[in-house]
């Protein structure tokens, strides 16, 4: 079964500079949410996207911004890089089957950002 | 507001033993819960979920949990575990409106033989 993509998986950036990050969701699925993982930290909520809209927003700093493309891939932008940047970043999508709402995330295989 | 509450940090465990990674929720609304494992250097896998209907939920990997909402709690088990489950384990608790996760801040599962 086709399941979530990252890419890239990992990267390093210097300090200031920018990054994209990009999320394939699994077909069919129309939301997408991303997520940060620092080390040793619990994943964090950054935000999330509906058929094109952002949904909700959650701890995502100004530098930082994202949408959801006409295809549903996602990318999320990340400027002015600071060290404290490096994590895990996790995108997970869900859908709707049959007209339900599928409440269960499906997470991709994260990328991981090192910020020197 | 959600949140999630995993007292233990690390739990260790001899092989073939049973094991149960406790974690509590608040909210003050209808809650969907949810258990996902995370392996070193992997993403998150979904164990098993809590929508509605029985408490009693029954995952992947011969893991289950039990809902208590009068307790707030749910706690995961498994009758017997293998070298092969030691990872990171997290709780997670959506509200169904936005299906945004908060995830409690894991139990490290360290089997050893």
């Amino acid at each position: 079964a086709a399941g979530v993509i990252q890419s890239p998986r990992h990267l390093i950036k210097e300090k200031r500079e920018t990054a994209t990050l990009k999320c394939y969701p699994i077909p069919r699925h129309d939301t997408v949410y991303w997520y940060q993982q620092g080390p040793g930290q619990d994943p964090q909520f950054l935000i999330s996207f509906y058929e094109k809209m952002q949904s909700d927003k959650g701890s995502i700093p100004d530098r930082f911004s994202a949408q959801q493309f006409s295809d549903y891939h996602s990318e999320l932008n990340m400027s002015s890089l600071e060290l404290g940047d490096s994590a895990l970043y996790f995108c997970a999508s869900s859908g709707r089957l049959a007209g339900g709402i599928m409440y269960e995330q499906f997470f991709g295989p994260g990328t991981r950002l090192t910020v020197l | 507001a959600q949140s999630v509450t995993q007292l233990d940090s690390q739990v260790p465990v001899f092989e073939e033993a049973p094991v149960e990674l406790r974690c509590n929720y608040s909210s003050s609304v209808s809650v969907y819960l949810f258990w996902y494992v995370q392996y070193p250097n992997q993403g998150l896998q979904l164990l098993l979920k809590y929508l509605s209907g029985s408490t009693l939920v029954k995952g992947i990997n011969g893991f289950e949990a039990e809902f208590n909402k009068s307790q707030t709690s749910f706690h995961l088990r498994k009758p017997s575990v293998h070298i092969s489950d030691t990872a990171e384990y997290f709780c997670a608790v959506s509200d169904g409106a936005t299906n945004k996760l908060i995830f409690g801040t894991g139990t490290l599962l360290a089997v050893q033989p």
